[in-house]
């Protein structure tokens, strides 16, 4: 079955603690995305990643960091969270380009 | 500066009561754009994408329809599983890589 999936689904964390949410999907997709959601604020991209080892940044990248090594693997690292980062983070996969993308489930974090 | 605004926020409909969300937009120019649904508490999930004006899509009892200024998306007949938030992207001619996101219209649909 074609999924995206994301780990952890549901996280309670504190100031400082880094943490790190992975994304994998099984499809070959070359492009991957991380989004984050907020009541009022709609999708916002934070990193994208167009190929292996080829990453940029998107709308709010701040306080965030990515990394692509693997073509299946796209991890979603906050070195030191603030509460400002509590949010529903969605990572997203296409075969190329950012149009038709597949979703995971959404990891709901919140930092306290 | 490039801008999705759909309408409107909220829409509440009996079963069978036919109706249309709106999705307009303000682009420097369109490479393509793409209406997903996305359920309480789940990521968006792909519906329909439209390059040029005048195309149309259809599944079931969607109907996605696109001119040089905004997109529809016609619901006929709809039945309570089609209550969801449906949201509307525009990807922009010189960007591959991002697309601009509309705010969603939430769709209530009571049997």
């Amino acid at each position: 079955e074609a999924q995206v999936t994301q780990n952890p689904r549901y996280l309670i964390t504190v100031t400082g603690k880094k943490l790190t949410v992975t994304c994998s999907q099984n499809m070959n997709h070359e492009y991957m995305s991380w989004y984050r959601q907020d009541p009022g604020l709609g999708l916002r991209q934070i990193y994208y990643s167009m190929n292996v080892e080829v990453t940029d940044k998107g709308d709010v990248p701040e306080g965030y960091k990515v990394s692509r090594k693997e073509k299946r693997n796209f991890p979603l690292i906050l070195e030191s969270p603030s509460p400002n980062q509590t949010s529903l983070y969605f990572c997203a996969s296409s075969w190329g380009g950012a149009g038709e993308l597949f979703f995971g489930e959404g990891s709901r974090l919140t930092v306290l | 500066e490039d801008q999705v605004t759909q309408s409107p926020e909220a829409l509440r409909l009996q079963e069978g009561e036919s109706s249309s969300l709106n999705c307009s937009y303000t682009v420097s120019g369109l490479r393509g754009l793409f209406w997903y649904r996305q359920d309480p508490g789940k990521g968006p999930e792909f519906l329909f994408t439209l390059y040029s004006a005048g195309e149309e899509k259809e599944k079931e009892r969607l109907k996605a329809t696109l001119t040089k200024k905004e997109s529809f998306l016609h619901i006929t007949a709809p039945k309570p599983e089609d209550s969801a938030t449906y949201l509307c992207a525009v990807q922009v001619r010189d960007s591959n890589y991002q697309l601009i996101w509309g705010a969603g219209t939430k769709l209530i649909i009571k049997p």
